[in-house]
């Protein structure tokens, strides 16, 4: 079975601080590893994907994060936040049923931007 | 540009009384999937359509039904919509089934339970 955690529901940074968001999965398999951002009343939009290739992947609005076996994690983060990143963010580990790509989802980091 | 698109944004019926929610896609992806999302949740899987076969999850409540007629459209049809099925409703394809393959959301319909 498969199952992410992330700790934090609620992150506050200053605009122009560093951004670290974190995710720890548990998987069976090899797992695929997803970051989705909701703005307010909108769906989720994919910022970054993790599927067994590069470790460190580069993902939209300057977000990137770093996929660690050896600690079951896939950290996001960004050098320096933007108000415009205030949204909520959500960590996904996906799995094949044979009809779906489904995800487990995250319980969501709501991330603050302050000036 | 290639998307799913859903209808209406805001939804507002009356408890008991039949609503369908709509979604289309132009990404003529296989896979079409429901979720349910509260507030300060994250979404919840009720179904999904692999192509024309239809797959609900255990604990989705009779209540919920869905349809696909064709590759681009899915409805979302609740039947006797109660207080606790206020809600953002999201749509989601893939292009199929594999893991590695990502989701795509619409910007999701919120209902509202009078």
């Amino acid at each position: 079975a498969q199952s992410v955690t992330q700790l934090g529901s609620h992150v506050s940074v200053s605009e122009g601080a560093l951004v670290l968001l974190r995710c720890n999965y548990s998987s069976s398999v090899p797992p695929y590893l997803f970051w989705y951002v909701q703005y307010p009343n909108q769906g989720l939009q994919l910022l970054l994907k993790y599927t067994s290739a590069a470790t460190l992947v580069k993902g939209i609005n300057g977000f990137e994060a770093e996929f660690k076996k050896s600690e079951t994690s896939f950290h996001l983060t960004k050098p320096s936040a933007h108000m415009s990143d205030a949204a909520e963010y959500f960590c996904a580990v996906s799995v094949s049923t044979g009809t779906a790509s489904k995800l487990t989802f995250g319980t969501g980091t709501r991330l603050q931007v302050t000036l | 540009d290639a998307m799913v698109i859903q209808n209406p944004r805001y939804q507002v019926t009356q408890f008991g009384k039949p609503v369908t929610l709509s979604c289309s896609q132009t990404l003529n992806h296989n896979v079409m999937y429901w979720y349910q999302q509260k507030s300060s949740q994250a979404p919840k899987l009720l179904f999904h359509y692999y192509d024309k076969d239809f797959n609900n999850e255990a604990d989705t409540p009779d209540n919920f039904q869905s349809r696909r007629p064709n590759t681009s459209f899915c409805f979302l049809d609740i039947r006797s919509p109660g207080l606790g099925d206020a809600a953002m409703y999201l749509c989601a394809t893939s292009r199929t089934s594999r893991g590695l393959q990502p989701q795509h959301f619409g910007d999701g319909t919120r209902l509202s339970i009078l």
